[in-house]
C-alpha cells in the first residue's frame, strides 16, 4: 500500500540553524508525485513543492531546497538559516490513483519549532 | 481572486445535530475535496469529487454526505454529529489544467462536537 512517513514528530533548532525534514515513501506506481505543504499556526495549508517521479533535480527556492532519491525513497526538505517565521507543521504527501482518480496520501506532518 | 473559501471558521455542535461546512472555490477547478484532520495527524480524505455531478468516498465517509452541484461548491453535510467528528476539516480544489495534484486548500473549519 502507499505510504508516507515522516518519522520526526518535532524539530527543534535556533534560528539560523540549518535543518532537515525527512521524508519517506512507499509506492506501486511508476509514476507519481511527491509533494511538500506548510500549515503554519494560523493552520491554513500552503503548498511549498510539487516533484514527479521522472525529475529527480534536486530543487532550491530562497533558502528552501528539496533532495528527492527514488533510490531510497526519500524526498526530504531542508530549510537553510532557519528563521522564526518558518515555524509549522511540515507535510510530506504522496499522490495515488485509486480507479482513475487520484488521491493524495499524507504523513502526520513534522512540527517545527525554530527559536529566536 | 479568493481561492477556496469555507464557512463557518468555527462551531460548536450538540451530539445528534446536524450542519453543513459550506466550502467554495473560484478558480473553476474540476477536482474538490473534503479532509478531516485530528491533532497530531496528517490529512484524511473524506469525500471527493472529479466534477460537477460527481462524488466518490475517501478513506474515512462514514458519517458524512456530500454534493456537487455545481463546479464552485461542495459541501460537506454531518447528518448525526458524534463527539468522534470533532476535528478540523479542510476543503480543496485542484485542476487538471495546472497539474490536478496539486491541491488548494480553504482555511479550515474548526468543529467540537459536545
Amino acid at each position: 500500500a502507499q505510504k508516507v512517513t515522516q518519522a520526526q514528530t518535532e524539530i527543534s533548532v535556533v534560528e539560523k540553524e540549518d535543518v532537515t525534514l525527512d521524508c519517506v515513501y512507499e509506492t506501486r506506481d511508476t509514476t507519481y508525485y511527491l509533494f511538500w505543504y506548510k500549515q503554519p499556526p494560523s493552520g491554513e495549508l500552503v503548498f511549498l513543492i510539487r516533484r514527479n517521479s521522472f525529475d529527480e533535480q534536486n530543487e532550491i527556492s530562497g533558502r528552501y531546497s528539496w533532495n528527492f532519491q527514488k533510490s531510497t525513497s526519500s524526498f526530504n526538505f531542508t530549510i537553510t538559516a532557519s528563521q522564526v517565521v518558518d515555524s509549522a507543521v511540515y507535510f510530506c504527501a504522496l499522490s495515488e490513483e485509486v480507479d482513475s482518480n487520484y488521491q493524495l496520501i499524507w504523513g502526520v506532518g513534522t512540527k517545527l519549532i525554530i527559536k529566536p | 481572486n479568493a481561492g477556496v473559501t469555507q464557512t463557518p471558521k468555527f462551531r460548536i455542535l450538540k451530539i445528534g445535530q446536524s450542519m453543513t461546512l459550506q466550502c467554495t472555490q473560484d478558480m473553476n477547478h474540476n477536482y474538490m475535496y473534503w479532509y478531516r484532520q485530528d491533532p497530531g495527524m496528517g490529512l484524511k480524505l473524506i469525500y471527493y469529487s472529479v466534477g460537477a455531478g460527481i462524488t466518490d468516498k475517501g478513506e474515512v465517509p462514514n458519517g458524512y454526505n456530500v454534493s456537487r452541484s455545481t463546479t464552485e461548491d461542495f459541501p460537506l453535510r454531518l447528518e448525526l454529529a458524534a463527539p468522534s467528528q470533532t476535528s478540523v476539516y479542510f476543503c480543496a480544489s485542484s485542476s487538471p489544467r495546472q497539474g490536478w495534484e496539486t491541491q488548494y486548500f480553504g482555511p479550515g473549519t474548526r468543529l467540537l462536537v459536545l
